[in-house]
């Protein structure tokens, strides 16, 4: 199972929104509503930061949002803040009832 | 709250073998599935394995682990573990024991315990 696509970077200033795209397959993305995303800050725990496509977990800001179109999935922060500079993870569910995650986007806040 | 707790990483030769643990706390871990991912020096996540709530009947790995891999669970323990044998150098990582929320959700993190393989 190949890792899905993202980014290997993308950057903003404090204020902009910024899109995360996260492309998979037919076998993963494409067909399941089961991909969720990850704010991880080296040598901390990994947090969830959306579920199921869209649901935004509680505690959780509403500047972050997520979608899905056909094999590609995508996040989006609004009003980008220095806090949310950190590493962002996709993962989906798989047709062989297994997981794959994303390669890995870096966020940088100008 | 809400707690996972991973040890039992260290240094170990190739071949070699260790048992990780993830103690759980402040949730029924019984009723979860659960699995843990790894991220190698330099590297993204990595998913590794999952197992099914309850008595852990099901059991899934990723290609790259299967077959030197084994997951389990104590629900009276509160604990998952993760038996890793014939270690190779490109095991070594972090490993991290998650919750799963539901399918489309990793939704509870440990902090990890590092696993490095090296002669």
């Amino acid at each position: 199972q190949s890792a899905l696509t993202q980014p290997a970077s993308v950057s903003g200033s404090p204020g902009q929104s910024i899109t995360i795209s996260c492309t998979g397959a037919s076998s993963d993305v494409g067909s399941y509503n089961y991909v969720s995303w990850y704010q991880h800050h080296p040598g901390k725990a990994p947090k969830l930061m959306i579920s199921d496509v869209s649901n935004r977990p509680s505690g959780v800001s509403n500047r972050f949002s997520g979608s899905k179109s056909g094999n590609t999935a995508s996040l989006t922060i609004s009003g980008l803040q220095a806090e949310d500079e950190a590493d962002y993870y996709c993962t989906s569910y798989t047709s062989s009832s297994t997981y794959v995650f994303g390669t890995g986007t870096k966020v940088t806040v100008l | 709250q809400m707690q996972l707790v991973e040890s039992g990483g260290g240094l170990v030769e190739p071949g070699g073998s260790l048992r990780l643990s993830c103690a759980a706390s402040g949730f029924t871990f019984r009723g979860y599935y659960m699995t843990w991912i790894r991220q190698g020096p330099g590297k993204g996540l990595e998913w590794v394995s999952y197992i099914s709530r309850d008595s852990g009947m099901t059991t899934y790995y990723a290609d790259s682990v299967k077959g030197r891999f084994t997951v389990s669970r104590d629900n009276a323990k509160n604990s998952l573990y993760l038996q890793v044998n014939t270690l190779r150098t490109e095991d070594t990582a972090v490993y991290f024991c998650a919750r799963m929320g539901g399918w489309g959700a990793f939704d509870i993190w440990g902090h990890g315990t590092m696993v490095t393989v090296s002669s």
